[in-house]
């Protein structure tokens, strides 16, 4: 089945480091990637990691993936004010489905001065 | 420099009409795609379009048609337009359907208001 989940809500401190959790059900995922949405905007990709790899890092941002456990993570190191968004974590398919994406239901992140 | 674009941003309309939701893309991408965000945030895929050709049909009433003129434009025309139609519409595109290529890059959304 297409399932993939995230917690509701994050509250962290200004400085402070975030992870935001997701956990999908599908193990023939391909790539997973992580969107960012501001309020009244549209979705910013911020990063994306291929099932195969365990980790990538790019500059603040860190991506776990346990492919065992089906389980993805998002670390913001330093979190900001302007890092306060929804969060998505979402899983693509292969080229045979058509490469859509099956989204999260987002994790909303609050900064804390 | 804008790379995906939706027009309009904003649309508020009646039940019962038909309207269009237009989307531009000048990335160069040979895949476009238009997801459902409902009020809860929740964003589910409606239809993919690859070279002008259909190939993502999810479960979507028959009175939402898209089209695509070009690979560069995929259009959303709605008829007979229902409360639950509500949502902000987002229009994607990739490179292609798999791979790395297959990275899909957003809109900013229409958000439509059915009366």
């Amino acid at each position: 089945g297409e399932d993939v989940e995230q917690s509701l809500f994050l509250s962290v401190r200004e400085g402070d480091s975030s992870v935001i959790n997701c956990t999908y059900t599908d193990s023939s995922s391909t790539y997973l990637y992580w969107y960012k949405q501001e309020p009244g905007a549209g979705l910013q990709l911020l990063t994306y990691i291929f099932s195969n790899m365990d980790m990538k890092q790019d500059q603040r941002l860190t991506v776990l993936l346990n492919k065992k456990d089906k389980h993805l993570s998002l670390r913001i190191a330093d979190t900001q004010t302007g890092d306060s968004a929804i969060y998505f974590c979402a899983e693509s398919k292969t080229k045979a489905a058509g490469n859509k994406l099956t989204f999260g239901g987002g994790t909303r992140v609050l900064v804390k001065p | 420099d804008t790379a995906v674009s939706q027009t309009p941003k904003y649309l508020v309309t009646q039940m019962g009409n038909d309207k269009s939701i237009k989307c531009e893309q000048n990335l160069g991408h040979d895949t476009m795609y238009w997801y459902k965000q409902d009020s809860k945030k929740f964003l589910k895929i409606m239809f993919s379009y690859n070279n002008k050709e259909l190939i993502i049909n999810e479960t979507v009433p028959n009175r939402f048609s898209p089209k695509s003129p070009d690979k560069a434009h995929l259009n959303l025309h709605i008829n007979s337009l229902e409360l639950g139609d509500s949502a902000v519409y987002f229009c994607a595109s990739s490179l292609r359907t798999s791979g790395g290529g297959g990275t899909q890059y957003f809109g900013p959304g229409t958000r439509l208001t059915v009366l």
